[in-house]
């Protein structure tokens, strides 16, 4: 089975900073690796995702995440955050080639100031 | 365009009674899913479907229950309210074939139970 840590429940940042947000998984099998947004009152919409091939996934808005197999991690970055950027943001897993069921991770709560 | 949606949006119901959520896909996707999101559990899997006439437990589905008639549609029915099942619950399907990993969500029901 798989499993999902993020490892920050709240991300306070300022507007045009950097941020990073973490995210570490488990599994014995191989995976595939999922960012998902959710702004407020709203269903969650995919991010990126990383099937296969180059490590460093480009997604929209301008975040994009690098899978490190090594360390089991798949962490979201964007360089400069707008206000507009303030959601949750979920990541998940699921096994590759399989039923294509993710686990997902508790969430982050990603809260941009001016 | 290909949407998911789910009626209601808000319900308040009393303890005992039976409430069912729709979801209804215009994707035509085969696979769909009903999570519930509640504070410090991010999303969590109450039952999920393959096809027509096909449906299976997820990690919380004690009291839950589904079915699948058409390609379109997976209600989620509570046989008996209790107030451990005040969440959101949110509806997703994903595509058939390639890109079958990636879920597109619905915007989801928030349930009170009194």
């Amino acid at each position: 089975a798989q499993s999902v840590t993020q490892l920050d429940s709240q991300v306070p940042v300022f507007e045009e900073a950097p941020v990073e947000l973490r995210c570490n998984y488990s599994s014995s099998v191989s995976v595939y690796l999922f960012w998902y947004v959710q702004y407020p009152n709203q269903g969650l919409q995919l991010l990126l995702k990383y099937l296969s091939g180059s490590t460093l996934v480009k997604g929209i808005n301008g975040f994009e995440a690098e899978f490190n197999k090594s360390q089991t991690s798949f962490h979201l970055r964007k360089p400069s955050v707008h206000i507009s950027d303030t959601a949750e943001y979920f990541c998940a897993v699921s096994k590759s080639g399989g039923s294509y069921i993710p686990t997902f991770g508790r969430g982050t709560s990603l809260i941009v100031h001016p | 365009d290909a949407e998911i949606t789910q009626s209601p949006r808000h319900k308040i119901t009393e303890t005992g009674r039976q409430v069912t959520l729709a979801c209804h896909q215009t994707w035509n996707h085969n696979n769909m899913f009903w999570y519930r999101q509640d504070l410090g559990h991010g999303l969590r899997l109450i039952h999920y479907s393959y096809g027509v006439q096909d449906t299976n437990k997820g990690e919380v589905s004690d009291g839950y229950s589904v079915s699948r008639s058409n390609t379109e549609d997976l209600p989620l029915t509570l046989e008996s309210a209790a107030s451990s099942q005040t969440s959101v619950y949110f509806c997703a399907s994903s595509e058939p074939g390639t890109g079958q990993e990636t879920q597109y969500f619905g915007p989801g029901t928030r349930l009170l139970v009194l």
